[in-house]
Formats: C-alpha cells, structure tokens, sequence
C-alpha cells in the first residue's frame, strides 16, 4: 500500500529565503508525482507534475525534483514572498489512477 | 468561468439527515474523482468514476454514494450523516485518468458538518 510522507508538517520562513519541501513515497511503481498548492479555505492548486520518466520540472520560482528509485521528491521555491504562504501537498499516481496524498506541509512566509 | 464547481460551499446539519452534493466540471473531462479531507487535513480518495462508470470505490460506507447522470456530474450522496462524516469534500476531474501527464483539477470543496 503506497503511503506518502511530507517533512515537515510546518514551516515559517523570512521573506527571500528559499523554501526546501520534502516528499517521500513507499512504492517507486508510480505514474506521476504532483505537487499541489492549498490556500485555507480553497481547493487545490496544481502547481507541477513530474512523469515517471522525469527528474524534475520547473515553473518560474518552482523547481520540483523526482528520484524515483529512493521515492523521493523536492519542491524547492526560491526567493520566498508573504503570497507563498500556503499547505503544499504532494501526490503520487500509482496502477488504478489513484492519487495518494501525503499530509501536506503548511508554510509561513513572514514579511 | 470555473472549472470544477461544487455545491454547496458549506452544509451544516443534523445527525441522522440525509444530504446531497453536487459537482460539475466544464472541462469535457472523462475522469471524476471526490476525495475527502478530515481535520488533520489528509486528502483520501472515496470514488472515482471514468464516463459515469465507477472505477474506484475506497473503502467507504455504503451510506454514501456516488452518482454521475452524465459525464460532466458527479454526485455525492451521504445517508444517515454521522459526527464522523464532519469534512472538507473536495471533488475533482482529469481528461483520462489513464496517462501520466494527467493533472487533476480540484473543486472548492464542500465544507460538511454534523451536528
């Protein structure tokens, strides 16, 4: 059973450091790892998605790095502001296209 | 013009009620999803129906089903509400479900308590 674990549960940062997510997974026979973005209150945001095949996958300050084989992933996001505040949650798609999500890590960025 | 819709926002209500939500998605998605996320904020997915067919059925109460008149709905029904089924219901859709470049697209969630 694919369980996904997310280190740490929370985090607060200053404004301009670069924030450092980390995702883990129990069984590399995956199809894709997302990363999503959860403001309170909101639904969630797709933010990257890295196939399999891929070692990682970068959107403007987002960079989101995938080892398969040790069942890791990264979302590093550079250059911190206030509005990346956030639960970052990361999901990985296995056989039956099912999403399964870790617990998420919640982000203070402060001004 | 939203993508994935969910009504309503926020349902409070009595234990033992019978209640409904709905979800729609304007994507032309083949794949629909509803996922529940409890107070500690885990998302777990419940069902999952391709083309108004169940595909996925987690192991959740019979007192919930799922319904899809058509492709671009998907309802949730809930039979019998107890004080465990207080959560944030997110519904979500996919074009295939099938590829690895599939992304999922999230409602705004349905906000559910039992009282």
């Amino acid at each position: 059973k694919q369980e996904v674990t997310q280190i740490p549960a929370a985090l607060s940062v200053p404004e301009g450091e670069n924030l450092v997510l980390n995702c883990s997974f129990t069984d590399s026979a995956i199809y894709n790892l997302q990363w999503f973005r959860q403001d309170p209150g909101k639904g969630l945001t797709s933010l990257l998605l890295i196939q399999s095949s891929q070692r990682e996958q970068t959107s403007g300050r987002l960079n989101a790095s995938l080892d398969k084989s040790s069942g890791r992933s990264t979302l590093y996001i550079a250059a911190s502001q206030p509005g990346d505040s956030a639960t970052y949650l990361c999901a990985v798609k296995a056989a039956g296209n099912k999403l399964t999500f870790g617990g998420g890590t919640r982000v203070l960025v402060k001004p | 013009d939203t993508a994935v819709s969910q009504t309503p926002k926020y349902l409070v209500t009595q234990m033992g009620n019978d209640k409904s939500i709905k979800c729609e998605q304007n994507l032309g998605h083949d794949t629909m999803y509803w996922y529940k996320q409890d107070s500690k904020k885990f998302l777990k997915i419940m069902f999952s129906y391709n083309n108004k067919e169940l595909i996925i059925n987690e192991t959740v109460p019979n007192r919930f089903s799922p319904k899809s008149p058509d492709k671009a709905h998907l309802n949730l029904h809930i039979n019998s509400l107890e004080l465990g089924d207080s959560a944030v219901y997110f519904c979500a859709s996919t074009i295939s479900g099938g590829l690895s470049t599939d992304t999922q697209y999230f409602g705004p969630g349905t906000r559910l308590t039992v009282l």
